[in-house]
């Protein structure tokens, strides 16, 4: 069975970098075609896509974070970090982390964490 | 920025169908599999469909999903209560700016 779990700040400042990690199991971010990604969804809104790790170490960011966005993931530790430089009121959202693996016919995020709601306010 | 495109809302009455429809562009939906997820409320999103039309084990056969063209479309046969949810389409995109996994803008069904 494979579980996700988010855990960071609930409250951060703006301008503060944000770091989150993702602590998993059921899987290994070793194992060829599994990926790791976070998505965000501010309150009352839609979801948006953040990044994504590969088990090669690929990594994918949105374009319009990408500035801001880092992802790693320590494999001994069955854990995935994001961090967020340079936070802001609009960056307020729910974080998931999410399992993915590459299928022929693509991939996808199955399952999902909790999530884990961070406020940016000063 | 969602650049794919869902109707705000859809409803229906106990055992009625409803259909949402995503549309999107030649470079995401048009070349890339279609993906749904369900959120009911107050939980996390739940993988519904992958591509295009594959549901997961234990998520019921009155779910279904289609592809054509650059759009994509969702039915929810003999709707329950308990489908009372938001749903999103996504899929990967593959533009200038590399692949990336974008998400339509929601649909909240409501049950009647």
């Amino acid at each position: 069975q494979i579980t996700l779990k988010e855990s960071g700040p609930t409250l951060v400042k703006p301008t503060q970098t944000l770091t989150l990690t993702c602590t998993f199991s059921g899987f290994s971010l070793s194992t060829s075609g599994v990926g790791v990604g976070w998505i965000r969804q501010p309150p009352g809104k839609a979801l948006e896509w953040l990044a994504l790790i590969y088990w090669d170490d690929d990594k994918r960011y949105s374009p319009s974070l990408k500035s801001r966005l880092t992802i790693t993931k320590d494999t001994s530790k069955n854990q995935v970090v994001l961090t967020m430089t340079n936070m802001d009121p609009v960056d307020t959202a729910t974080y998931y982390c999410a399992h993915s693996r590459l299928e022929q016919t693509g991939d996808w995020f199955d399952p999902w964490g909790q999530g884990t709601l961070v406020t940016v306010s000063s | 920025q969602s650049v794919l495109t869902q109707p705000p809302s859809a409803s229906g009455t106990p055992g009625q169908r409803v259909t949402i429809s995503c549309s999107g562009s030649s470079s995401n939906i048009g070349s890339n599999t279609v993906n749904w997820y369900q959120q009911l409320p107050g939980t996390a999103p739940k993988l519904l469909i992958y591509s295009n039309n594959q549901r997961p084990s234990g998520v019921p056969d009155r779910f279904s999903g289609s592809k054509s063209g650059t759009s994509a479309s969702l039915a929810i046969s003999g709707l329950q209560s308990e489908d009372e949810a938001d749903y999103y389409c996504a899929a990967w995109d593959d533009s200038l700016n590399g692949r990336v996994y974008v998400f339509g803008t929601g649909t909240k069904v409501t049950v009647l």
